[in-house]
C-alpha cells in the first residue's frame, strides 16, 4: 500500500535553532498538506499545496515558518528560529483532492528545548 | 468559524459493548465528512467518509456513521467493540466547494477493556 513518507520521525532542537522536515507524498497526489498537532488536540492545517502552488497558508506563522514544494512532488517545512511553543507533531498528508480525504504520514515529533 | 465538536474526550468500554461517538460540525453549506482513527504508535488512518448519497456509510472494521444534515452531525457507531479498537478517533470535514482542507475535532480517546 502506498504511503506518505516523512523524515525525521523525531527531532530535538534547541530554542532559536533552525529545523526542517521532509515529506514525500503518495505518487500522483497533487494536493499536499502540512498539519500541526499539539498533544490532546486535533490536527490544524499550516499550509496546503496544489502541485507546486500554495493554496492556503493562512495559519502558517510566516515570520518563522516556510514551506516549499518546488517540483510539485516532495515538500519541506522549515522553522527558523524554533520556539518552545513549536513543540508538536508535524504531519504531512496528501490527497487526490476534494471528497477523497487525505492520507497521512507517520509525522515528525518535534521537541524544542 | 468552521469547527468540529466531539462530545466525548475519553470513553471507556468493555469488550462487546456498543459504541457511539458524537460529532457536530459548524458550517452552513455542503460538506464532506470523515472519521479518522489513530492506533497507538501509528499514523492517522481513514476509517470512513461521506460525500453524497446514502447518509449511512460503512467503513472498515465494522464501523459505520450516519450523517444527519438537520443536526449537522456525523456520529460514529460500532455495535460491538473489541480490545483492538482502542485508539484515538477524530472527526473531520471539508467544504465541498473548497480546496479539500480538513478541519478536525479535538479527538476522542477510546479505551476498550478486555
Amino acid at each position: 500500500e502506498a504511503e506518505v513518507a516523512q523524515s525525521p520521525r523525531y527531532k530535538i532542537t534547541e530554542k532559536s535553532q533552525a529545523v526542517a522536515f521532509w515529506c514525500d507524498p503518495i505518487s500522483g497526489h497533487a494536493t499536499l498538506y502540512w498539519y500541526r498537532q499539539i498533544l490532546g488536540q486535533g490536527p490544524e492545517l499550516l499550509v496546503q499545496f496544489q502541485d507546486e502552488s500554495v493554496v492556503d497558508d493562512s495559519q502558517l506563522p510566516k515570520d518563522r515558518f516556510s514551506a516549499e514544494r518546488l517540483k510539485g512532488v516532495d515538500s519541506t517545512l522549515k522553522i527558523q528560529p524554533a520556539e518552545l511553543g513549536d513543540s508538536a507533531m508535524y504531519l504531512c498528508a496528501s490527497s487526490l483532492g476534494g471528497s477523497h480525504g487525505a492520507f497521512f504520514g507517520q509525522g515528525t515529533r518535534l521537541t524544542v528545548v | 468559524a468552521q469547527s468540529v465538536s466531539q462530545h466525548n474526550h475519553h470513553v471507556i468500554l468493555s469488550e462487546a459493548a456498543s459504541l457511539e461517538l458524537g460529532c457536530n460540525y459548524s458550517y452552513g453549506g455542503t460538506v464532506n465528512l470523515f472519521w479518522y482513527v489513530q492506533y497507538p504508535g501509528q499514523h492517522l488512518q481513514l476509517l470512513l467518509k461521506y460525500f453524497s448519497g446514502d447518509p449511512l456509510v460503512k467503513g472498515i472494521k465494522g464501523f459505520e456513521a450516519e450523517f444527519i444534515k438537520s443536526k449537522f452531525s456525523f456520529n460514529l457507531r460500532k455495535p460491538s467493540v473489541q480490545w483492538s479498537d482502542t485508539a484515538e478517533y477524530f472527526c473531520a470535514f471539508s467544504v465541498s466547494s473548497n480546496t479539500g482542507k480538513l478541519i478536525f475535532g479535538q479527538g476522542t480517546t477510546l479505551q476498550v477493556k478486555p
